[in-house]
């Protein structure tokens, strides 16, 4: 089993709507959590954080962690086409370096 | 967020040659950065840590004597693909956490696409 898990995708969702992306992670005592947005061709580029149960909004993000089933999630409200990326989910394990899944390609139909 | 730079974004060498690639952290000071490989439509992966002031801590399967890691000061950590081939063409990014208590973002630098001819 992976550390951190992510449907690979492609998901794709129409202008306007909400994109929900989905991780899950095998290590109980990770404490923060990361959304990271790539787009073809560019580094990766720091999104959300979020590292208590709950919600937690920024913009047209929404950031969901639910720690007793090792769930996190991001939810992109409004999502535009300019939205169409790699989003990589990634978990404080505990090592120096952050653990990353291996991504779920988003695209955003105009 | 913090900011991190890599240079150069673009390089082509012939097959056999070294290349240099430096990561610098531009405001603060990270004792600790991470370089990561990249190819086409493929995951991150993590190739190696680097440590100020020791030596790198490589990942599994990376050789240590082709990717040699410097960390000469707290802003600046270079990788140098020694003897390339053009296997080695790739995406390397490096990273930093910044220092501190508390939770510690990791940040990315822009990427170099080296090209191996």
């Amino acid at each position: 089993q992976k550390e951190v898990e992510q449907n690979s995708g492609p998901l794709s969702v129409p202008e306007g709507a909400i994109a929900s992306l989905n991780c899950t992670y095998s290590d109980r005592v990770s404490q923060s959590f990361f959304w990271y947005r790539q787009y073809s061709g560019k580094s990766p580029e720091l999104i959300m954080s979020i590292y208590s149960n709950g919600d937690k909004e920024d913009g047209r993000f929404t950031a969901q962690l639910n720690k007793a089933s090792q769930y996190v999630s991001l939810l992109i409200r409004d999502s535009q086409p300019s939205d169409s990326a790699t989003y990589l989910c990634a978990v404080d394990t505990g090592r120096r370096a952050l653990t990353f899944g291996s991504g779920t390609r988003l695209q955003v139909q105009p | 967020g913090a900011v991190v730079s890599q240079h150069p974004s673009r390089v082509i060498c012939k097959s056999g040659t070294s290349v240099k690639i430096e990561c610098r952290s531009l405001d603060f000071q990270a004792t600790t950065m991470f370089w990561y490989r990249q190819f086409p439509k493929q995951s991150l992966m993590l190739m190696a840590t680097s440590n100020e002031g020791s030596k790198a801590t490589y990942e599994q399967g990376v050789e240590k004597d082709k990717f040699l890691i410097n960390h000469a000061s707290l802003t600046l950590s270079t990788l140098t693909v020694t003897s390339a081939h053009p296997e080695d063409s790739s995406f390397y990014i490096c990273s930093a956490r910044e220092p501190g208590q508390g939770v510690h973002e990791q940040y990315f630098g822009p990427g170099t696409r080296l090209t191996v001819t």
